[in-house]
């Protein structure tokens, strides 16, 4: 069975501070993945995706990808209060055209304490 | 862009009824839009799978003949939740996975809260 496990959390960081999000998989063949935001009571929305190893940084937020360790992350700089919400990590075991569907991890509750 | 909407966001029935969902793609073709549903203070779960032209692909434990999908065009897939029971109450979430540009992201809908009296 395919798994993708997050710590539910809650993670609770001061403002200003780094959020640091984790999230492990299990299919070693997996090629994509994304980082989807959703606050309670609406439906998720994406921040980022990543494909290959390394690190990708968009705004405050950056992906971090290790296949080797089969992990990926979520950075987010200079924490507001306002994202406050449970991150969501999905996997996806291809890159690129293919309809295949995302596994998603349960979610890590981030609050961002002002 | 890549803007997902449903209709309708929130549906109150009663027991026994239909009711359909809608989620469109409004700026770009989708051929493969998935169903979700999220209870409260859960993780989400697919439906199925949703694809243009031909018949949708349901995860295990998901009934078909209950939980129709009509994907008729390249913008537009519809969840119908045939004799609707207390026990569908649920958050509803279709995403749609573009189909050019080559990546696979899926961008997700509003929603729709269904409760079932």
């Amino acid at each position: 069975q395919k798994e993708v496990e997050q710590n539910s959390g809650p993670l609770s960081v001061p403002e200003g501070a780094i959020a640091s999000l984790n999230c492990t998989y299990s299919d070693r063949g997996s090629q994509s993945f994304f980082w989807y935001r959703q606050y309670s009571g609406k439906s998720p929305e994406l921040i980022m995706f990543i494909y290959s190893n390394g690190d990708k940084e968009d705004g405050r937020f950056t992906a971090q990808l290790n296949k080797a360790s089969q992990y990926v992350s979520l950075l987010i700089r200079d924490s507001q209060p306002s994202d406050s919400a449970t991150y969501l990590c999905a996997v996806n075991p291809s890159s690129g055209g293919s309809n295949y569907k995302l596994t998603f991890g349960k979610g890590t509750l981030l609050t961002v304490n002002p | 862009g890549a803007v997902v909407s449903q209709h309708p966001s929130r549906v109150i029935c009663k027991s026994g009824t239909s009711v359909k969902i809608e989620c469109r793609s409004l700026d770009f073709q989708a051929t493969t839009m998935f169903w979700y549903r999220q209870f409260p203070k859960k993780s989400l779960m697919l439906m199925a799978t949703s694809n243009e032209g031909s018949k949708a692909t349901y995860e295990q434990g998901v009934e078909k003949d209950k939980f129709l999908i009509n994907h008729a065009s390249l913008t537009l897939s519809t969840l119908t939740v045939t004799s609707a029971h207390p026990e569908d109450s649920s958050f509803y979430i279709c995403s749609a996975q573009p189909t050019s540009g080559g990546s696979n992201e899926q961008f997700f809908g509003p929603g729709t809260r269904l409760t079932v009296l």
